[in-house]
């Protein structure tokens, strides 16, 4: 399987801090998503990056791709409470001609009032 | 546009019970795919469609039946009802092509018993 890692698990923080979130994958890919779940919902998209772009930025959203080390990082800036959720990468296999999503475990967040 | 709809939102199945989750999308899109999400897992895909007609396996389709008859609707079926089968289902939509993001229903808490 070509399922990512993440990494922490969980990540408890105040608000205010910076959160930081890590994904390791296995194959070559053509881009990674960055998915966010809030408790008992849906995922809803929040970034693309594609695999010849190293950074990108999103509101207070930072992605850094390395494609060298088969990972990405996802910075979550000047953290809210309504930031409390679980945040999934997910990657589109270099191969793919349908754009198949092939996720990862996933990072709990919360963010203390 | 309503999305992605899926029903039911609960369901409590008896072991070697048949069933049907619904999934029906209006964004046009031609990709659709099945999910399930247990804890600690990630979401893993069950089943995925290009296009009305053809279907094809992800990671953990046994067990399950897809079809793909129209462009907006992708049921997922429940052979026989297993207690593993137990989970969270979400169907998701996205445009055929690689740098583009899904699309997801709210969820489907199944629990078989």
């Amino acid at each position: 399987s070509q399922q990512g890692e993440e990494d922490p698990q969980a990540l408890s923080i105040q608000e205010g801090e910076n959160a930081t979130m890590n994904c390791s994958y296995k194959t070559s890919i053509n881009n990674l998503q960055w998915y966010r779940q809030n408790s008992g919902r849906g995922l809803v998209h929040l970034i693309l990056i594609r695999s010849n772009e190293r950074e990108k930025h999103s509101g207070r959203l930072r992605v850094t791709l390395d494609t060298s080390k088969k990972s990405s990082s996802l910075l979550i800036t000047a953290s809210r409470a309504a930031d409390t959720a679980s945040y999934f990468c997910a990657t589109v296999h270099l191969s793919s001609n349908t754009g198949k999503l092939i996720f990862g475990q996933g990072t709990t967040l919360q963010v203390k009032p | 546009n309503a999305g992605v709809t899926q029903t039911p939102k609960f369901q409590v199945l008896k072991t070697g019970q048949s069933m049907t989750l619904q999934c029906a999308q209006d964004m046009n899109h031609e990709y659709m795919s099945w999910y399930r999400q247990d804890p600690g897992m990630g979401l893993r895909l069950i089943h995925y469609s290009v296009g009305a007609g053809i279907t094809d396996q992800g990671e953990v389709p046994n067990g399950y039946n897809v079809s793909r008859s129209t462009t907006e609707d992708f049921p997922l079926r429940l052979l026989s009802a297993a207690p593993s089968q137990t989970s969270v289902y979400f169907c998701a939509s996205s445009y055929r092509r690689m740098n583009t993001e899904a699309f997801f229903g709210q969820g489907t808490r199944l629990t078989v018993v």
